[in-house]
């Protein structure tokens, strides 16, 4: 089955400064990778997701990237603000698979 | 207001009971999920449902069991096999058009702590 890595466990930035979430893949099937924003006693939520037939995908402050030949995907984050603190989580599956997800990374970002 | 709710919030049981986890949908989703939530272990799939009165195992589905008779009703039951059952349990929906096209809703979940 499909196995995700995670990378950083946890990150600490200065407000303003950019973060960058990096997780790795196995299955070469997969074509679909959303990454989601938990914060404290809160389930999950969506922040943004890429297909496999897009390098690239931007919306406001966040970017994900994805480089199919290498397996791997990051997610980016510019201009970060406190209220960007949370746990942030990468995923990945394909065809009828369900997602499988990455161990996630905490990220604080300090005013 | 559609979305996922989770009772209860916070639960408590002693060792050897079985307890269940309610999770209702309001937004007319065809899949739901559960998922385990343990501190630096990520989300981890239990059980998933496509459609009513059938469901999947997912990767730990031991020690726990699910119904689907209702298309908005999931409910999760930690019986007394599973070994670790403290834990944050988060329940989700998506839409059924393929599994991979559909972008999953959470609940807040319910902590159990087993004393």
């Amino acid at each position: 089955g499909e196995n995700v890595e995670q990378h950083p466990s946890t990150l600490s930035v200065q407000e303003g400064d950019s973060a960058v979430i990096k997780c790795t893949y196995s299955d070469s099937a997969s074509n679909y990778f959303p990454w989601y924003k938990q914060e404290l006693g809160k389930g999950p939520q969506l922040i943004i997701d890429i297909r496999s037939n897009v390098g690239e995908k931007k919306d406001q402050r966040i970017a994900v990237t994805l480089n199919k030949t290498a397996k791997h995907f990051s997610l980016h984050i510019t201009e970060t603000q406190p209220e960007d603190s949370a746990v942030y989580f990468c995923a990945a599956s394909g065809g009828y698979s369900t997602l499988t997800f990455g161990k996630g990374t905490m990220l604080l970002v300090s005013p | 207001d559609g979305g996922i709710t989770q009772s209860p919030k916070y639960l408590f049981r002693k060792e050897g009971q079985n307890v269940t986890l309610s999770c209702e949908q309001n937004l007319n989703h065809d899949a739901m999920y559960w998922y385990r939530q343990d501190p630096g272990q990520g989300l981890r799939l239990i059980y998933y449902s496509q459609i009513v009165n059938d469901f999947q195992k997912g990767d730990i589905a031991e020690g726990y069991s699910v119904s689907r008779e209702k298309k908005e009703s999931f409910p999760l039951t930690v019986t007394s096999a599973q070994k670790n059952p403290t834990a944050f349990y988060l329940c989700a929906s998506s839409r059924s058009q393929g599994w991979n096209t559909g972008e999953l809703f959470f609940g807040e979940g319910s902590r159990l702590t087993v004393l």
